[in-house]
């Protein structure tokens, strides 16, 4: 168990639809950081978050959307849904700010846009 | 674009038998991850290595840097059929711009 929790495991949805997917990170731990992983695509860093603050942009569309709550839980926002969309996304944490250190993975939301 | 590339993407080996893995990358790094990842979990932590390490071991688990060739390796001796799963190095090119870049993975399977 990483410390790292995401809600929801499953998500089936619709195209065009719009979802929210939670991270609450490990205790102590003021960075998040967002993943999409597909089969063709691989894992793919969308963003990451530091004591609230957007820290890092990657390659994240402009259909998603993230925020870090002053609780330190974390929100990705996918809207306008597409089939591509679906994929695995996990959450990690880690305590500095940059990827100076390990991440610690969430268990992942499995998106599935039909 | 991948920064981090496995290969070989897919490896199949008897229990018991070494398992190496080879990670290329493109730009300069201040330190490389390697990950575990079980089918459909999440991504698990195994070494990192900083650029001006050469060698590092952990348990069964021995990682290269060849900072010159851009290149890793992790070496897994006497393996074991839980061993099974894909295998990710990350790079960290300081700065925190890109988060870690992971690469496709290497798929290990363990044949009993």
């Amino acid at each position: 168990d990483s410390g790292v929790t995401q809600t929801p495991k499953h998500l089936i949805t619709a195209t065009g639809q719009r979802v929210t997917l939670r991270c609450s990170p490990r205790s102590g731990d003021l960075s998040v950081y967002w993943y999409q992983q597909s089969l063709d695509q691989g894992l793919q860093f969308l963003i990451q978050y530091y004591n609230g603050e957007e820290r890092a942009k990657g390659n994240i569309l402009e259909r998603f959307s993230a925020q870090q709550f002053p609780d330190l839980h974390s929100e990705l926002n996918l809207s306008s849904l597409e089939l591509g969309d679906s994929a695995l996304y996990f959450c990690a944490s880690s305590v500095v700010a940059g990827a100076a250190g390990e991440l610690f993975f969430g268990e992942g939301s499995r998106l599935t846009v039909l | 674009s991948q920064q981090g590339e496995e290969d070989p993407q897919a490896l199949s080996i008897q229990e018991g038998e070494n398992a190496t893995m080879n990670c290329s990358y493109k730009t300069s790094i201040n330190n490389l991850q390697w990950y575990r990842q079980n089918s459909g979990r999440g991504l698990v932590h195994l070494i990192l290595i900083r650029s001006n390490e050469r060698e590092k071991h952990s348990g069964r688990l021995r990682v290269t840097l060849d900072t010159s060739k851009k290149s890793s390796s992790l070496l897994i001796t006497a393996s074991r059929a839980a061993d099974t799963a894909s295998y990710f190095c990350a790079r960290d090119s300081g700065g925190g711009a890109d988060g870690l870049t992971f690469g496709k993975g290497t798929h290990l399977i363990i044949q009993p």
